[in-house]
């Protein structure tokens, strides 16, 4: 049972490059979730979804997209990568009011 | 918006000695939820309080929710190496919908 997965772990990008990070989950969640984490920054919400085809804003959205084709899956992309996109990125999977179930991040450096 | 304050930010104790952090919202909440994060890791949920006043256990974790539903606190007594992580709390949105703000954590470091 792997639970969330992400991938990639770990990756580094230019200023101005795209790329796409996946979250895979096998928990059959209703809701899934990506945040960052800063440094002294707690964990913000980018985007969530309530469901299969569903999306919508978090604290922190500029910048970044998300689609759940799937339900099992939810992609977050980065058109045009910027420095302050430089973080660590969790995806967590959860239903309704029960705990959040979190993948093992993403370290993301943009230079 | 909601806000949701974390206090201390950091916390050095001996071995041994005993820790708290709270949690202050600026709105009533539905439920709070705790988290545990090691250094390297990821969150790792810790419990849910929902009622009033309610008061829980785990082994030498005491979790605290306030009677106006607006704070929460996190005890733990005889702290030992294997407590050092950050906590969070994390409440659900005042929208209603299940989408939850975390506050900014407290970082524990356990001295031996």
């Amino acid at each position: 049972n792997a639970g969330v997965t992400q991938t990639p772990k770990f990756r580094v990008l230019k200023t101005g490059q795209s790329m796409t990070l996946l979250c895979a989950q096998d928990m059959n969640h209703e809701y899934m979730y990506w945040y960052r984490q800063d440094p002294g920054m707690g964990l913000r919400l980018i985007h969530y979804s309530v469901g299969e085809g569903t999306t919508a804003k978090g604290e922190v959205p500029d910048g970044y997209n998300v689609s759940r084709l799937k339900k099992q899956n939810f992609l977050l992309g980065l058109e045009s990568a910027a420095p302050s996109q430089t973080s660590v990125y969790f995806c967590a999977g959860g239903q309704g009011s029960q705990p959040q179930h979190f993948g093992d991040g993403t370290r993301l450096s943009i230079l | 918006g909601q806000q949701v304050m974390q206090i201390p930010q950091y916390q050095h104790v001996q071995e041994g000695e005993d820790f708290t952090t709270y949690c202050n919202s600026s709105t009533t909440l539905s439920n709070i939820q705790w988290y545990k994060q090691r250094p390297g890791g990821h969150p790792v949920f810790l419990i849910q309080l929902v009622k009033s006043g309610e008061v829980k256990k785990q082994k030498r974790l005491t979790f605290q929710f306030g009677e106006a539903k607006k704070n929460s606190s996190l005890h733990i007594t005889a702290t030992q190496t294997t407590d050092v992580g950050t906590y969070f709390c994390a409440v659900g949105s005042s929208s209603g919908t299940y989408k939850y703000i975390f506050g900014t954590g407290t970082r524990l470091k356990v001295l031996a």
